[in-house]
């Protein structure tokens, strides 16, 4: 059981928009800790995509974007590719484990 | 490019103590900017914390593991090194490593190794 729950799979058409919700509490996403996107594909390590919530590192396509609200955070895909098929994963911090916690992960499909 | 490799023994028996490293080159792991830390991944599941660690030595453990765990830094090695005492089944994961964007624990991380898989059974 994942202190940040995803859903465990979301699925769209080329060129859809799809979002992964990821849902905490008041000790790690209430908290006003930051959220932090990972896109991980098969057989590979994760790769960061958001941080900090909202931003994109160098080189990640603005078709990724994130947001964050109360005790929530959305990762939005727009444009959706064939290669976008992978599994997502959020993070955070939490106060009272006193450490980083993962999402359980979303496997996207794209049909 | 900062690259990080994580080496294992690949197979460990059950109770027995796991030691993995993993040795950062095209950076420097004494840098004062950054944590660097361990997560693993068991086969088909999802991404599990272990803990980090800043140069100075302080570091941060999942309550979980807490009691099993031990991460240290060589910087005349350049290698972080992960200890997890009395390995089980459930221990059985790619285990990665990685280094964190600033020298805050709830910091993402931006560099990752490839992973290294260790299973356990006699």
């Amino acid at each position: 059981q994942s202190v940040l729950t995803q859903p465990p799979s979301v699925s769209g058409a080329p060129g859809q928009r799809v979002t992964i919700s990821c849902t905490g509490n008041s000790s790690n996403i209430g908290a006003g800790y930051g959220v932090h996107w990972y896109q991980q594909l098969p057989g590979t390590a994760p790769k960061l995509l958001i941080y900090g919530n909202t931003n994109r590192p160098s080189g990640v396509p603005v078709r990724f974007s994130g947001s964050k609200s109360g005790t929530s955070a959305s990762l939005a895909i727009t444009g959706l590719q064939a290669d976008d098929e992978a599994d997502y994963y959020c993070q955070s911090y939490d106060r009272s484990l006193s450490g980083v916690v993962f999402g359980g992960g979303t496997k996207l499909t794209v049909l | 490019q900062l690259q990080l490799q994580e080496s294992g023994p690949g197979l460990e028996k059950p109770s027995e103590t796991l030691l993995l490293t993993c040795t950062v080159s095209g950076g420097s792991i004494s840098s004062r900017s950054y944590y660097w830390g361990w997560i693993r991944q068991p086969p088909g599941k999802g991404l599990e914390w272990i803990g980090s660690i800043y140069y100075s030595g302080s570091t941060y453990y999942t309550p979980s593991l807490k009691s099993r765990v031990t991460i240290s830094v060589d910087t005349s090695k350049s290698q972080l090194s992960l200890k997890l005492s009395s390995v089980t089944a459930a221990d059985t994961a790619v285990y990665y490593c990685g280094r964190q964007t600033s020298a805050v624990v709830t910091a993402p991380f931006d560099y990752w190794g490839q992973g290294t898989l260790v299973t356990v059974s006699s």
